[in-house]
């Protein structure tokens, strides 16, 4: 029954490597996001995509790149992972029509050491 | 640029009375208005938004334009609404019409 899949549930990383988070939904969704979620803050927006290919940078996009190569899935890409990127990250889809709820996976959780 | 307030972050009150959760928003245009949850070990839900009017779980919210405010009430709190709850603002205009979410409120049911 799980619709979106993000691929690890814990990592650790050292400082300056290069992270790969991915996500994977299978509901066919136009529309595919990635959040931080951090203690105080929320949920903050980093980077979204509306179809294959197409990416728009959202609130929190230093560091930070994305890719959308197939419909079904959305990776985050953290270039030279910091200290300050240690948190946990959402990967949500929404369909384009009717369909007013993201579906959440169940996030990775990132240390940086 | 929209923006949502939860001024809360922890909430308790004791099972079986009346729990209001507080969210404002700015944004100048036509918005849409939402209520997420995440239990413990759970993954982050919709639980409800303005536009169906509906009631979750026996939780509703109303959409109030003059105050700019989306408070989330229950009349009776049971101890399984402990939970994190996050408002979240959508605007009318965009390509992927995305969500604004709040900082959250971690609401705690006593017995």
């Amino acid at each position: 029954d799980v619709k979106v899949t993000q691929s690890s549930r814990y990592l650790v990383k050292r400082t300056g490597e290069k992270v790969f988070l991915e996500c994977v939904q299978d509901m066919d969704h136009e529309n595919m996001f990635w959040y931080r979620q951090d203690p105080g803050l929320g949920l903050r927006l980093i980077y979204f995509s509306y179809d294959v290919k197409m990416k728009e940078k959202g609130d929190i996009p230093e560091g930070y790149s994305v890719s959308r190569e197939k419909k079904e899935r959305f990776s985050l890409i953290l270039e030279s992972a910091s200290t300050n990127q240690t948190s946990m990250y959402l990967c949500a889809s929404r369909g384009a029509i009717g369909n007013y709820g993201y579906t959440f996976g169940s996030g990775t959780r990132l240390t940086v050491v | 640029a929209q923006r949502v307030t939860q001024p809360e972050k922890l909430l308790s009150v004791f099972k079986g009375a009346p729990v209001e959760l507080k969210c404002n928003y700015s944004y100048s245009g036509s918005p849409e208005l939402f209520w997420y949850v995440q239990y413990s070990r759970q993954r982050l839900q919709l639980l409800l938004r303005h536009i169906s009017r509906e009631s979750i779980k026996g939780f509703t919210a109303d959409l109030n334009k003059g105050e700019t405010s989306f408070h989330l009430k229950k009349p009776f709190a049971q101890e399984e609404d402990s939970a994190m709850y996050y408002c979240a603002l959508r605007i009318s205009s965009g390509s992927a019409r995305q969500l604004t979410f709040g900082s959250g409120t971690q609401l705690t049911v006593l017995p």
